[in-house]
């Protein structure tokens, strides 16, 4: 059974705070790390696949960094905005199926 | 806009009544997933489908099956819903599990079980 976590479980910030939040996994087997938004009441949107050790990716205010010999992942969102609340699910692959983190739910107050 | 499209979003059922959630893809992928998730929990794997060839996950019960008439739609079946079964079951494709496997999902459809 494969392993992975993500802290915080749940995260409230006031507009215009940066925020980050982990993801970890097994340091075996790596082959591919995915980091999701899930809004309310749509489907989960793909943001990031990251395959490299020290990979670092961006799309807009969202980042992600990937350390696979230790097996974390962060992701940073600079400046929150209300619409960047979501879930955010990490799911990890060896080789052929995801296993998923329970998620991150971020909260960002007006 | 090609999508994962599930059907009911919302379904109502009694419990040990069958009840069938409905999954459409205009993505032409070969693989199709269902997953369950219950509250604040990961989501789960129950089975797959590569292109016709059914795959089931280990600890998935026998209450849970599933039906790919063709490529573009998946149905998850549970034959006799209990008060356990209550979550949200996601659908999602890709184009194959063997790379890195990137996945596209729909929104789901909450079930309730009375």
């Amino acid at each position: 059974i494969l392993n992975v976590e993500q802290s915080p479980q749940s995260l409230h910030v006031q507009e215009g705070d940066s925020t980050n939040f982990t993801c970890s996994f097994p340091s075996s087997n790596f082959y591919a790390l995915h980091w999701y938004r899930w809004e309310t009441a749509k489907s989960p949107e793909a943001l990031f696949v990251m395959t490299l050790n020290g990979d670092e990716k961006k799309k807009g205010r969202i980042s992600a960094t990937l350390n696979t010999k230790e097996g974390y992942s962060y992701l940073y969102i600079k400046g929150s905005q209300p619409e960047d609340s979501a879930t955010y699910l990490c799911a990890f692959n060896a080789g052929n199926m995801l296993t998923f983190g329970g998620g991150t739910r971020l909260m960002v107050k007006p | 806009d090609a999508m994962v499209i599930q059907n009911p979003r919302y379904q109502v059922t009694q419990f040990g009544k069958p009840v069938t959630l409905s999954c459409s893809q205009t993505l032409n992928h070969n693989v199709m997933y269902w997953y369950q998730q219950k509250s604040s929990q990961a989501p789960k794997l129950l089975f797959h489908y590569y292109d016709k060839d059914f795959n089931n996950e280990a600890d998935t019960p026998d209450n849970f099956q599933s039906r790919r008439p063709n490529t573009s739609f998946c149905f998850l079946d549970i034959r006799s819903p209990g008060l356990g079964d209550a979550a949200m079951y996601l659908c999602a494709t890709s184009r194959d599990p063997v790379t890195y496997n990137e996945q596209f999902f729909g929104p789901g459809t909450r079930l309730t079980v009375l």
